[in-house]
């Protein structure tokens, strides 16, 4: 079973929608958990952490369930440059050392 | 802030020669560098941890001796893969951690094509 887990999609959504993403971890012991964006032939790109209290940064909100071990993201009125892979990711129990989950294609088109 | 750059960004090269790829962060000091390896529509995986001065930690299935690391300074992290075949082509990325946190901050990454 892979450490960190997500629906590889793709997605495609209207201009407008929102979507949700969901992810979910094996290894109970990972302390920190992130969401990345990656453009096509581009490096990752932090997009936020996730915080057990939930964490929402504009159209943006991410949540962690420790409990189901469970990592989510919603976009909000999804715009044309939403479109990218987004990663889910932990950071696992060696310092630093992140997992990083297959990705979710995400388009969103006009 | 926290900028990391890498050279090349991409190469070619025939199988069988070696390739140096640089990992530098350009505006802090970098305790820790990890080396990412992201084969077409997978995703990253970590190859290894290198801390300045001291030996790099590979993870499982990775060749130490093929993809030598070295970590010289602060600013400054560098993979070469020896011997490179076909299928080391692949998308490698660094990333840099101030060692503060537990956030890294990535390169843009090196494309590699091995005919």
């Amino acid at each position: 079973r892979k450490e960190v887990e997500q629906d590889p999609g793709p997605f495609n959504v209207p201009e407008g929608a929102t979507v949700a993403f969901n992810c979910t971890y094996s290894n109970s012991a990972s302390q920190s958990f992130f969401w990345y964006r990656q453009d096509c032939r581009k490096e990752p790109k932090l997009l936020m952490s996730v915080y057990s209290s939930g964490n929402e940064d504009g159209r943006f909100t991410a949540q962690l369930n420790r409990a189901s071990q469970y990592i989510s993201l919603l976009i909000r009125d999804s715009k044309l440059s939403d479109s990218a892979t987004y990663l889910c990711v932990s950071s696992g129990t060696s310092y630093g050392k992140l997992t990083f989950g297959q990705g979710t294609i995400l388009t969103v088109h006009p | 802030g926290a900028v990391v750059s890498q050279h090349p960004s991409w190469v070619i090269c025939k199988s069988g020669t070696s390739v140096k790829i640089e990992c530098r962060s350009l505006d802090f000091q970098a305790t820790t560098m990890f080396w990412y390896r992201q084969f077409p529509k997978q995703s990253l995986m970590l190859m290894a941890t290198s801390n300045e001065g001291s030996k790099a930690t590979y993870e499982q299935g990775v060749e130490k001796d093929k993809f030598l690391i070295n970590h010289a300074s602060l600013t400054l992290s560098t993979l070469t893969v020896t011997s490179a075949h076909p299928e080391d082509s692949s998308f490698y990325i660094c990333s840099a951690s101030r060692g503060d946190t537990d956030t890294q901050y990535f390169g843009p990454g090196t494309r590699l094509t091995v005919l």
